[in-house]
């Protein structure tokens, strides 16, 4: 079956460093990718998506590139905020619904000043 | 994009009872889905629910367990049935976008049985 698998936290950094956080997957057939963040209080929102091999999604200053050569979709940005700390999903979805996701287990990121 | 309201945002609980959760939403969606959050542990699909027909639930989830109700396009709940303390969990509704672009979640129900 599909599967996601993402790397473990919680990740500290301080402000202005850079942050990388792997995610790998498996999947029988050709899914969508996603980031989801969910900031302390409030609920889960997507970050950015990639539909199809070597696509970039990109938002608020964060990247993730569709390597199907790889199986990854690893979510990068280059100056974080204190303001970025939350906790990062990656998901798939391998049907026709972008509402049914398949989870990784969550990364746990700290900004510090 | 999609507001959704979910009640109640949090419940203590005894065992052997059961609890019914809502989700609203601001708009007309086709798919909702229940997924939940175990203690330290990422987001598992329950099952989906469309309007007008039975909800499909995934492997290792169970109706007489997890009962759902769709009774229109803005609607629908989730019932935790004869609980016991494993069913501690967050539970979060979710709907697709009109443009299905992406889901929306739910700001969740965090339930604890005791």
């Amino acid at each position: 079956g599909n599967s996601v698998t993402q790397m473990e936290g919680p990740v500290t950094l301080s402000e202005e460093a850079f942050l990388t956080i792997n995610c790998t997957y498996t999947a029988t057939g050709y899914p969508s990718l996603f980031w989801y963040v969910q900031y302390p209080g409030e609920g889960l929102q997507l970050l950015l998506k990639a539909t199809k091999a070597d696509d970039k999604g990109s938002n608020k200053g964060f990247e993730a590139t569709y390597r199907k050569e790889t199986t990854s979709f690893h979510l990068e940005k280059g100056s974080v905020q204190v303001s970025d700390s939350a906790v990062y999903f990656c998901a798939l979805s391998e049907s026709d619904s972008w509402g049914k996701l398949q989870f990784g287990a969550g990364t746990q990121v700290v900004v510090t000043p | 994009s999609a507001v959704i309201s979910q009640k109640p945002s949090r419940d203590i609980c005894q065992r052997g009872t059961s609890l019914t959760i809502q989700c609203q939403v601001d708009s007309q969606v086709t798919m909702m889905f229940w997924y939940r959050q175990q203690p330290g542990q990422s987001l598992t699909l329950i099952a989906t629910a469309n309007q007008g027909s039975e909800a499909t639930y995934e492997s290792g989830f169970v109706i007489d367990k997890f009962p759902i109700s769709r009774p229109n396009l803005t609607f629908s709940t989730l019932t935790v049935s004869n609980m016991s303390p494993e069913d501690s969990s967050i539970y979060l509704c979710s709907v697709e976008g009109t443009t299905n672009t992406e889901a929306f979640f739910g700001q969740g129900t965090r339930l604890t049985v005791v």
